[in-house]
């Protein structure tokens, strides 16, 4: 199975939106609305900030925003914050009861 | 609370073996679906495999039989036995509550680091 495809880095300026996206397959991302992102700050668990595309967990604050077209999942950041300086997995139900994770997106706000 | 709490991590030379655990409370373990997630140190997240209630087990591609997942439902505690270990199986090794079969929502522990050094 296949990783996921994201963009390596990204980045913006405070208070700007950004957007990465996430790259797969009608395997994977196209076929099912499992679709994940997580955060991850240095030295720490991945935390989820989006599943099933769009629900957001309570506590996620509602800058975080996901979606889907086709075969490429997206995570919209809003007004971005110092604190969202991180790196951001998506994660996908790969099928044949698999997951499957994109390589990562470096954010960087500047 | 959920908490997940893994450990066993070690340094081991290539060829040996290592169990992992993960320590499970705050939720209804017996029925629970639980995954290992790994991370190479730089890289990014990799899914080793699962375990559905009742033991019946999913790996990745990649695990091509050295690691064996199981499950102690008395204790709470699910497992990874890796076998034949390699210098590119280093790296930290986290356990995850999947809420739902689909890989949904799911809580995460902190990790346990395995480093394969000669």
């Amino acid at each position: 199975q296949s990783a996921l495809t994201q963009p390596p880095s990204a980045s913006g300026s405070p208070g700007q939106s950004v957007t990465i996206s996430c790259t797969g397959t009608s395997s994977d991302v196209g076929a099912y609305n499992y679709v994940s992102w997580y955060q991850q700050h240095p030295g720490n668990a991945p935390k989820v900030m989006i599943y099933e595309v769009t629900k957001r967990p309570s506590g996620v604050p509602d800058r975080f925003s996901g979606s889907k077209s086709g075969n490429t999942a997206s995570l919209t950041i809003s007004g971005l914050r110092a604190e969202d300086e991180a790196d951001y997995y998506c994660s996908s139900n790969g099928g044949s009861d698999n997951l499957v994770f994109g390589g990562g997106t470096k954010l960087t706000v500047l | 609370e959920v908490q997940l709490v893994e450990s066993g991590g070690d340094v081991v030379k290539p060829g040996g073996s290592l169990r992992l655990s993960c320590a499970a409370s705050g939720f209804p373990f017996a029925a629970a679906w639980m995954s290992w997630v790994r991370q190479a140190p730089g890289k990014g997240l990799e899914w080793v495999g699962r375990i559905r209630n009742g033991g019946t087990t999913d790996y990745a591609a990649f695990v091509k039989g050295r690691f064996t997942i199981s499950r102690d439902d008395s204790k709470n505690t699910i497992y990874l036995q890796m076998n034949s270990l390699k210098i590119e199986d280093t790296g930290i090794y986290y356990c995850k509550w999947e809420h739902n079969a689909n890989y949904g929502y799911d809580d995460w522990g902190r990790g346990t680091t395995v480093t394969v050094s000669s």
